[in-house]
């Protein structure tokens, strides 16, 4: 089975932080991304990474940076962390190619206070 | 953006027939999915269906496509409490790497 895994599932920081989301799939896919859920909103593509060192902007991605260093780990940063990112952040992975499924991890629920 | 459409609320007896509707956009998306979402939870791929399919069956999930109307439909049979959960709507963009729409999710609540 394919296991993508998220660092952690809650996350507590303070406003102004940088914040570090830790993503690792185990199926040498391709491709990664990561999104937010709000209520109301559904999922929302913040960044996505077709290869290594390769990235695209998606819908949101003011405030967010990401960094693909090697194939099975994406990371998305909070360069400077605000109120209104708290959010639940989920990543996925798929292979390469047009339309193969992702494959989502469990999420990290982060609260900025 | 395009659009992916789903009803927000289902309500459901234990035991009856489920049916969750979408429409989508895009006439020329390869693939369409339907994911699941318990509380707390990341998003579970449920099933998919390539577009020159018309009906996908996988135990008590249905899935009917109709590409006239772009009109996708899951169909869960025998509901059980456990299927209580948001289920998404997703079809495949066409020339993008790999990115998915999403429609906004249906709450389907499962009573006794």
């Amino acid at each position: 089975d394919v296991k993508v895994t998220q660092s952690s599932r809650y996350l507590v920081k303070r406003t102004g932080e940088k914040v570090f989301l830790e993503c690792v799939q185990d199926m040498d896919h391709e491709n990664m991304f990561w999104y937010r859920q709000d209520p109301g909103l559904g999922l929302r593509l913040i960044y996505f990474s077709y290869d290594v060192k390769m990235k695209e902007k998606g819908d949101i991605p003011e405030g967010y940076s990401v960094s693909r260093e090697k194939k099975e780990r994406f990371s998305l940063i909070l360069e400077s962390a605000s109120t209104n990112q708290t959010s639940m952040y989920l990543c996925a992975s798929s292979h390469g190619g047009q339309g193969p499924p992702q494959h989502f991890g469990d999420g990290t629920r982060l609260s900025i206070l | 953006g395009e659009d992916v459409e789903q009803s927000l609320f289902l309500s459901v007896r234990e035991g009856d027939s489920s049916v969750i509707n979408c429409t989508y956009t895009d006439s020329s998306s390869t693939y369409l999915y339907w994911y699941k979402q318990e509380p707390g939870a990341g998003l579970q791929l449920l099933t998919y269906i390539f577009s020159n399919m018309d009906m996908k069956q996988d135990q008590r999930l249905t899935v009917l496509l109709n590409k006239k109307d772009k009109h996708l439909s899951l169909r869960i049979a025998d509901t059980q409490t456990g299927d209580s959960a948001i289920y998404f709507c997703a079809e495949s963009i066409s020339d993008s790497w790999g990115k998915l729409q999403f429609g906004a999710g249906t709450q389907v609540v499962v009573t006794p």
